[in-house]
């Protein structure tokens, strides 16, 4: 088993900022690079951001770019994803998945959190 | 941006069933290729990497075949616990498409 547990999702206003975090188990966390996807009510999933093992690289979905940063904390086996200026179109489950390949972050995903829910609305 | 296209996106069976899923990508990802399980209210679960290896512990009627574009996930004798949404997801390059998800519903 892997567990992998999100927190921080709740209710925002639009150009508020959230900050959810992963916490994670089960493996040497600093092997592998870890993942962000979001699933908008009753919609299909969505890729958002990776950070390599290291944290030396990040990419990001061109819909969140420039408001959203991965960052990961390997002493404490944590991922965040800090979100500013939420839009309502970010309302979603959010969950954190772990790369299935060691130390490749373009890999499949072999295990997802649970998912916290961030909703946007005044 | 690689896109994928996942067909068909609701697809009616009974139990006992062989049922296929299709993705097509938009340029060749040789067999970077995943399908993940989402049933309701639930997280997804990894059923195949690199088109056709089954993660461990998934059951040997899930199958995956393709390479290139054009890939598909079979079902073999659908069992009731099969019923849910499946996407296929590219990990050739950023950003990590997914398609559109096939709903499999029971008849």
């Amino acid at each position: 088993q892997v567990p992998l547990v999100e927190s921080g999702g709740g209710v925002v206003q639009p150009g508020r900022s959230l900050r959810l975090s992963c916490a994670a188990s089960g493996f040497i966390f600093s092997h592998y690079g870890m993942q962000w996807v979001r699933q908008a009510p009753g919609k299909g999933l969505e890729w958002v951001a990776v950070i390599s093992n290291d944290g030396s690289t990040k990419y990001y979905a061109d819909s969140v770019k420039g408001r959203f940063t991965v960052s990961r904390d390997n002493s404490r086996n944590t991922v965040f994803l800090e979100m500013n200026s939420l839009r309502a179109e970010d309302t979603a489950v959010y969950y954190c998945v772990k790369e299935g390949n060691r130390g490749d972050y373009n890999s499949y995903f072999d295990y997802w959190g649970q998912g916290t829910l961030v909703t946007v609305s005044s | 941006v690689i896109w994928v296209t996942q067909s068909p996106s609701l697809l009616s069976a009974s139990t006992g069933d062989r049922v296929t899923i299709s993705c097509r990508m938009s340029q060749d990802i040789n067999n970077y290729l995943a399908w993940y399980q989402q049933k309701p209210g639930k997280a997804p679960e990894l059923l195949i990497y690199a088109a056709s290896t089954l993660q461990s512990g998934v059951p040997s009627r899930f199958s995956g075949s393709g390479s290139g574009t054009d890939f598909t996930l079979t079902i073999s004798f659908l069992q009731s616990e099969d019923f849910a949404t499946y996407y296929c997801q590219h990990y050739y390059n950023f950003p990590h498409t997914f398609g559109q998800g096939t709903q499999l519903e029971i008849k």
